[in-house]
């Protein structure tokens, strides 16, 4: 079954302990993106990657980093998590089709930073 | 910057009813048009894509349509049932860097 998962899907943590959420795709997708989801703001973009080794910023990237050493997985890292990273985040996979990139989403990770 | 503007942020209204959501988009220079559904908690759920050479789509009781020119979507949902209540996001593509959202709709059908 074509998906996208990511790992953990809830998770619970203290400001400045270190965390990776993982993602994998099984669809050998080209692009990868994380997005996090917040009331009021919406869906918006963290970090994308448009092949192994290339990453680059979207809109929030501020406290993340990213990295794209396998075409299947694109793990979101919080070096030192602070309470306003408390959000859902979403992984997104997408391949360049005919009409451009239709975009498949993860489960999401709900994080909570105390 | 790309501005994507969802009308109405929620909408109820009783079963059997047709309804129409809305987007807005302020550059026209996109790739493509994709309606979301969100159910509370859950992930997103891809509805319709509409290329930007593309005028509508159809899937079911849901169709889309898209005017590139005037950076405008509706989704059009008939005979509206409450497994249809949800949160439908509009987003638009402008390449490879990922898709900008609006804020979305939240949809309540009474039954």
């Amino acid at each position: 079954e074509a998906q996208v998962t990511q790992n953990p899907r809830y998770l619970i943590t203290v400001t400045g302990k270190k965390l990776t959420v993982t993602c994998s795709q099984n669809m050998n997708h080209e692009y990868m993106s994380w997005y996090r989801q917040d009331p009021g703001l919406g869906l918006r973009q963290i970090y994308y990657s448009m092949n192994v080794e290339v990453t680059d910023k979207g809109d929030v990237p501020e406290g993340y980093k990213v990295s794209r050493k396998e075409k299947r997985n694109f793990p979101l890292i919080l070096e030192s998590p602070s309470p306003n990273q408390t959000s859902l985040y979403f992984c997104a996979s997408s391949h360049l089709g005919e009409g451009g990139y239709e975009q498949y989403f993860g489960p999401g990770t709900r994080l909570t930073v105390t | 910057k790309q501005e994507v503007t969802q009308i109405p942020a929620a909408l109820s209204v009783p079963e059997g009813e047709n309804l129409v959501l809305n987007c807005s988009f302020t550059d026209s220079a996109i790739y493509n048009l994709q309606w979301f559904r969100q159910d509370p908690g859950k992930g997103l759920t891809s509805l319709l894509l509409i290329q930007s050479s593309q005028r509508e789509q159809t899937s079911g009781r849901l169709n889309a349509s898209l005017d590139k020119s005037s950076g405008r979507s509706t989704l059009y949902i008939a005979a509206s049932q409450p497994g249809d209540s949800a949160t439908y996001l509009c987003a638009v593509e402008g390449g490879a860097d990922g898709l900008t959202f609006g804020k979305g709709t939240h949809l309540i059908i009474q039954p």
